[in-house]
């Protein structure tokens, strides 16, 4: 089955710049979305297709997909930007998978 | 406005049986594929499976495979998973969410989510 990692946490300065990554065999081939989850809420899509914002979700979410790693960066940090982050593929064989999630701490 | 809501959660004993609904509005119910995805008690997410636009195919996690069935209505907009041989790693919050594409598989992610319906497994 294909597998994917996440780190488990990362922190980052209020207005500094998070990156949160997603490894993976040959992920660069796959197209990998991206979701945000709150505590206590449902998970938001913020990236779909590797590097697309749906409406609403602010600029300073970006992401890219090149080789072994997928990479979702979120710029100038906010305190909102607290969550818990995971990244999502398909995979003809293992059919949807999710990374581990990566939680977010805004200093 | 996009909606779906989750009903029927609750608590049932192991190797119990309980009925997952999901109500829908406001886009194309009949368009879409639809999925059910599952967290557990502080964990990350885990996909549950999936159900064609017009329920023809249904496809789940090996986790589930055999014991979980998906269906749905689209004269009601309803989508359902019925869960049987229930195990406490069943345990979850489950939540119905909707495919962004109706594409292939993967074209897109899931852009609509419920709040999601509590199954707790125990005696």
């Amino acid at each position: 089955s294909y597998e994917v990692t996440q780190p488990v946490s990362i922190s980052v300065a209020l207005g500094q710049t998070a990156t949160i990554t997603c490894g993976g065999d040959s992920i660069g081939l796959k197209n990998v979305h991206w979701y945000q989850q709150r505590p206590g809420q449902a998970p938001v899509l913020v990236i779909y297709r590797d590097s697309l914002r749906p409406s609403g979700i602010p600029e300073r979410f970006s992401a890219s997909n090149w080789g072994n790693t997928a990479t979702l960066t979120i710029s100038r940090a906010q305190a909102d930007d607290e969550a818990d982050y995971y990244c999502q593929l398909w995979d003809s064989a293992s059919a949807w998978v999710f990374g581990g999630g990566t939680k977010l701490t805004v200093l | 406005q996009v909606h779906l809501v989750e009903s029927g959660g609750g608590v049932v004993q192991p190797g119990g049986s309980l009925r997952l609904s999901c109500t829908t509005s406001g886009f194309s119910f009949s368009t879409y594929r639809m999925h059910w995805v599952r967290q557990a008690p502080g964990r990350g997410l885990e996909w549950v499976g999936l159900i064609a636009s017009d329920g023809s195919n249904q496809y789940y996690a090996d986790s589930v495979k055999g014991r979980f069935t998906m269906s749905r209505d689209n004269s009601k907009n309803t989508l359902s998973l019925q869960m049987s041989r229930l195990r406490p790693e069943d345990t979850a919050v489950y939540y119905c969410t909707k495919d962004q594409s109706i594409a292939e598989s993967g074209e897109g992610g899931f852009d609509y989510w419920g709040q999601g319906t509590q199954v707790t497994v125990s005696s």
